[in-house]
């Protein structure tokens, strides 16, 4: 079964810290992974996307990097910010029979604090 | 950068009432759009996803004459819950994915429905 596993399911940091989100996946045949910031209340807004090929992604403060060996990425963020607070999701797309499929994982709510 | 809007932003209706909700591709044509709903600190839930010009395809367990989804056209899909209850209250994301960049979803900015 096609899954996307993230962790911590949520994290608090003090601004300035840094810190790593995890994701894990199974899906299969993978096209692409997308992280996603998204506000409370917002929809989602894409922060970087990698292929199969690309090991790390940056967006300033924002580096995704992806293992596609070991179905693995991680987003880590630099000098957090009190805007970082949000939830970030990890997104797989799978394509199957002519199609994109998106499979969503369960978020990394995100608080930072001053 | 390709953006998509929702309208209303929230809304607050009475139970048995039904609710439209728009999705707009402004500046590219949406062959697919995506409705997603939302509950608190879960993520999001696909719904239903939907065609130009047919019929949606919805996923297991969501009520199709509940949810109508109509995607008339490359720029907009609405989506009606219709005889609306307080269990159907929750935050609705809908997204749209292009004719040329078709593994790339824009997503709106969401409509918060609260059913009294």
């Amino acid at each position: 079964k096609n899954q996307v596993e993230q962790s911590p399911q949520s994290l608090i940091i003090l601004e300035g810290k840094n810190c790593t989100l995890q994701c894990n996946y199974t899906v299969s045949p993978f096209s692409n992974l997308r992280w996603y910031k998204q506000d409370t209340g917002r929809g989602p807004v894409s922060l970087t996307i990698m292929t199969f090929s690309e090991n790390t992604k940056s967006n300033g403060r924002y580096t995704a990097t992806l293992d596609a060996d070991t179905k693995q990425s991680s987003l880590h963020i630099t000098a957090s910010q009190l805007s970082d607070s949000a939830s970030y999701i990890c997104v797989v797309s799978e394509f199957t029979s002519g199609t994109y499929k998106y499979i969503f994982g369960t978020g990394t709510r995100l608080k930072v604090l001053a | 950068g390709a953006v998509v809007s929702q309208h209303p932003s929230w809304v607050i209706c009475k139970s048995g009432t039904s609710v439209k909700i728009e999705c707009r591709s402004l500046d590219f044509q949406a062959t697919t759009m995506f409705w997603y709903r939302q509950f608190p600190k879960q993520s999001l839930m696909l719904m239903a996803t939907s065609n130009e010009g047919s019929k949606a395809t919805y996923e297991q367990g969501v009520e199709k004459d509940k949810f109508l989804i109509n995607h008339a056209s490359l720029t907009l899909s609405t989506l009606t819950v219709t005889s609306a209850h307080p269990e159907d209250s929750s935050f609705y994301i809908c997204s749209a994915r292009g004719f040329y960049i078709t593994d790339t979803q824009y997503f709106g900015p969401g409509t918060r429905l609260t059913v009294l």
